[in-house]
């Protein structure tokens, strides 16, 4: 039961490169979500999506990208890489779209900018 | 925006001992989730409560939600070092797909 696994765990990278984090559940979720977790702000959402070919920005989508051409699979795509974005990306994931059903999280990716 | 703030930032006791955090928020909300996120790992479910509740238990834990007072609490008895974690508390704030996160409560459990 792998459930939701986030590559790579750890990754480092220049300010200006383009990055994917890469998301993948098992379960058939329909909706998924990007989350960054810093330092006293809890978690913040980037991007979520409902569906396949669905996606919708949460509250600090600037700077990242997203797709989901498959229902499993959620990527996460920083485009130009700032020192900001340097942070922990939790992805998620949960069955339905009420707020009722738990959230699955990844173990997440833990991105350095330099 | 971030609407729940736990209370205390951190918190360290003594194994056995019971732990106290507490969750505020600032609107009106449908439920309110505990989560627990131990370090480097993801965050995991811990137990929801409806507006319409006022106290829920499972095994060791027990949230209160007072919606008059807009605060939550969860309590964890007999405390284990396993507890060990961060403890974060999420609400709806109204919206059907986000979940509103607090900056989270660091317990840690000293054996």
């Amino acid at each position: 039961d792998a459930g939701i696994t986030q590559s790579p765990r750890y990754k480092i990278t220049e300010t200006g490169r383009q990055v994917t984090l890469m998301c993948h559940q098992t379960w058939s979720h329909s909706y998924m979500f990007w989350y960054r977790q810093d330092l006293g702000h809890g978690l913040r959402l980037i991007y979520y999506s409902a569906a396949a070919d669905i996606t919708d920005k949460g509250e600090v989508p600037d700077g990242y990208v997203v797709s989901r051409s498959k229902t499993e699979n959620f990527p996460l795509t920083l485009e130009s890489a700032t020192r900001s974005q340097t942070s922990v990306y939790f992805c998620a994931s949960r069955p339905t779209g009420g707020l009722v059903s738990p959230l699955h999280f990844g173990n997440g990716t833990r991105l350095t900018v330099t | 925006s971030q609407q729940g703030e736990e209370d205390p930032q951190a918190l360290s006791i003594q194994e056995g001992e019971n732990a106290t955090m507490n969750c505020s928020y600032k609107t009106s909300i449908n439920n309110l989730q505990w989560y627990r996120q131990n370090s480097g790992r993801g965050l995991v479910h811990l137990i929801l409560i409806r507006s319409n509740e006022r106290e829920k238990h499972s095994g060791r834990l027990r949230v209160t939600l007072d919606t008059s007072k807009k605060s939550s609490s969860l309590l964890i008895t007999a405390s284990r070092a396993a507890d060990t974690a961060s403890y974060f508390c999420a609400t709806d704030e109204n919206s059907n797909y986000q979940l509103i996160w607090g900056a989270g409560t660091k317990l840690i459990i000293k054996p």
